[in-house]
């Protein structure tokens, strides 16, 4: 079945870092790609989305890059505050409904 | 306004017993969804409904019976809970129409069963 694959966190960084979270899809054909974040005690929120190969979806200093040749879309952020820290989860339009990957805790430290 | 509401937040009950959970949404979308979020923050698709009718059904126990009552509810009913069924359960919603329409979930129930 369709499987989304996502780096094991907690992931620690202090503020100002450079931030990188893989994740590979399974799906095949054209999926969407999302990215989504869970802050403590909430719901997840869409972060940002790509629909085709090579879209960036973007959001508040958040990028990732729909790589359809190496089923990839890596979050990436270029300096991560304390407010970043959450649990991030990467998603694909699996066969009948959003397929997430096993989440990446991010903590950033002051 | 509240997009996605779900009810109760927390949920502590023993063995055995039934329990519900309410959900409901604003945003006029045709598809609602539940998930469950265990201890390791995995999730799973459990049902998904559109327009009141059951679009998925994933490998979930009989015990679980969702009801849609019209398309901006679903609610989630859980007979003989059992000590497994802790974890925390999302509601959400999208536009029909999946592949580029995100999902808007609610802030989850947390279910604890002792």
């Amino acid at each position: 079945g369709d499987s989304v694959t996502q780096m094991e966190g907690p992931v620690t960084l202090s503020e100002e870092a450079f931030l990188t979270i893989n994740c590979t899809y399974t799906a095949t054909g054209y999926p969407s790609l999302f990215w989504y974040v869970q802050y403590p005690g909430e719901g997840l929120q869409l972060l940002l989305k790509a629909t085709k190969a090579d879209d960036k979806g973007s959001n508040k200093g958040f990028e990732a890059t729909y790589r359809k040749e190496t089923t990839s879309f890596h979050l990436e952020k270029g300096s991560v505050q304390v407010s970043d820290s959450a649990v991030y989860f990467c998603a694909d339009t699996g066969r009948r409904a959003l397929t997430f990957g096993s989440g990446t805790r991010l903590q950033v430290q002051p | 306004d509240t997009a996605v509401s779900q009810t109760p937040k927390y949920l502590v009950t023993q063995m055995g017993n039934d329990k519900s959970i309410k959900c409901e949404q604003n945003l006029g979308h045709d598809t609602m969804y539940w998930y469950k979020q265990d201890s390791k923050k995995f999730l799973k698709i459990m049902f998904s409904y559109n327009n009141k009718e059951l679009i998925i059904n994933e490998t979930v126990p009989n015990r679980f019976s969702p009801k849609s009552p019209d398309k901006a509810h679903l609610n989630l009913h859980i007979n003989s809970l059992e000590l497994g069924d802790s974890a925390v359960y999302f509601c959400a919603s999208s536009d029909t129409g999946l592949k580029a329409s995100p999902l808007h979930f609610g802030n989850g129930t947390r279910l604890t069963v002792t």
